[in-house]
């Protein structure tokens, strides 16, 4: 069971917003840069979101980022059939010292 | 282009040991932090290790004392050196840069069977 709690799958149609949670601890994700990734399955992860709320060249505003507390949020908006994909979540924790993934989200555009 | 490509996988015994290897181009690799993660079937992602660029080392608490990480900056090469391989080792396992708020690019994985 990963210490960072995701949601195990969401869905929503095309056009429409979604959100997916990240919810951890002071010691990770209340205290630490949380990013995400897409991951479509077959191929390896890629950054969408670095620093909470940033995002890379190339990867469009649909895409946004949040934190507060101990809780952070990915946001897409506009959703297309393209986003299907698993989604992660990723912060550092501070007290063990390690890299601590999100169980990962299951994207379903219906 | 920032590139990262993996080898060395392959199938192994259990108890076995395996050696991993992450070319890096595009990119000057000595600046950069670098990290090992693995994916199972079927699976989410699991971090393994990262290594800073003054050689300062992290593990997962699973594969502690039996993998190591470790760099070579003038080859730009990682490398991860797996010993006393369990079957629960079995992963696709990815090399990432490190950035301050997270990892970019990943390689394409190489495939790890720990089976007998």
């Amino acid at each position: 069971q990963s210490v960072l709690t995701q949601p195990p799958s969401v869905s929503a149609a095309p056009g429409q917003k979604v959100t997916i949670s990240c919810s951890g601890s002071s010691s990770n994700v209340g205290n630490n840069y949380v990013s995400w990734y897409q991951q479509v399955p077959g191929t390896a992860p890629k950054l969408l979101i670095y620093e909470n709320n940033k995002r890379p060249s190339g990867i469009p505003d649909r895409f946004s980022g949040s934190k507060s507390g101990t809780s952070a949020t990915l946001g897409i908006t506009g959703l297309q059939t393209g986003d299907e994909a698993d989604y992660y979540c990723l912060a550092w924790d501070s007290s063990l010292s390690s890299v601590l993934f999100g169980g990962g989200t299951q994207l379903t555009v219906l | 282009e920032v590139q990262l490509v993996e080898s060395g996988g392959g199938l192994v015994q259990p108890g076995g040991s395996l050696r991993l290897f992450c070319a890096a181009s595009g990119f000057t690799f000595s600046t950069y932090d670098m990290h090992w993660a693995r994916q199972g079937t079927g699976k989410g992602l699991e971090w393994v290790a990262g290594i800073g660029t003054a050689g300062d080392t992290n593990y997962a608490g699973s594969v502690k004392g039996r993998f190591t990480i470790s760099r070579e900056n003038a080859k730009n090469s990682l490398y991860l050196q797996m010993n006393s391989l369990r079957a629960g080792d079995t992963a696709v396992y990815y090399c990432a840069r490190g950035l301050p708020g997270g990892f970019d690019p990943w390689g394409q994985g190489t495939l790890v069977t720990v089976s007998s």
